[in-house]
């Protein structure tokens, strides 16, 4: 069975950073592309970027580029989203899901952030 | 960048209605087009994948076509499960970009 679990999310002051992580089972993670997406409050679903199998690549929405990086650790399964300089603009849902295609997601983890 | 144009953005119907979704590409996309279903306080689910192919175990009464730049989610008749927010996404190209969601609500 397919399972992804993100954690990592909490309240962070505006400029502050936070970590998550994505870690994945039942499928072949070392194959897969892995993406980022995430909702805020009442909002639709917005990508924010995806890496390549190997790491060797990754790819970012304009609203992240140069403050968010994502990576990888195929001997863990598992995919982080290291996010800096955050704004308020950032709160929300961050889903973890597998290629881009997304075809299977975990349950979220909320950002919160805030004064 | 390829922008994606859901319509509507919302839908009122009955139990037993049947319902259309659109999304419109800003440029082609071949079929590399999924559409996904969201209840409040869950993550997507992917229902159609490559535009048209139904994802296991999701009931026939869904269905997805299109190709290029005109796609179509249809759900033949409405259930009560069917009441959600649906969104489609492309992945032929980065930026990948989702349409603006449609709510489907009970009238």
């Amino acid at each position: 069975e397919v399972q992804l679990l993100e954690s990592g999310g909490g309240l962070v002051q505006p400029g502050g950073s936070l970590r998550l992580s994505c870690a994945a089972s039942g499928f072949a993670f070392t194959n897969n592309w892995m993406i980022w997406v995430r909702q805020a409050p009442g909002k639709g679903l917005e990508w924010v970027g995806s890496i390549h199998p190997d790491g060797s690549e990754e790819s970012y929405a304009d609203s992240v580029k140069g403050r968010f990086t994502i990576s990888r650790d195929n001997a863990k399964n598992s995919v982080f989203l290291q996010m800096d300089r955050l704004s308020v603009d950032d709160t929300a849902i961050y889903y973890c899901s597998i290629s881009n295609r997304a075809s299977h997601w975990g349950p979220g983890t909320l950002a919160t952030v805030s004064p | 960048d390829i922008q994606m144009t859901q319509s509507p953005s919302s839908l009122s119907a009955s139990v037993g209605d049947r319902a259309t979704i659109t999304c419109r590409a800003s440029q082609g996309i071949r079929n590399d087009l999924g559409w996904y279903q969201q209840k409040p306080g869950k993550a997507p689910k992917r229902l159609i994948y490559a535009a048209s192919t139904l994802e296991s175990e999701v009931p026939s009464r869904f269905s997805g076509s299109g190709s290029g730049t005109e796609f179509t989610l249809t759900i033949s008749s409405l259930q009560p499960e069917d009441f959600a927010t649906y969104y489609c996404l492309q992945h032929n190209k980065f930026p990948l970009s989702f349409g603006g969601g449609t709510k489907v609500e009970i009238k």
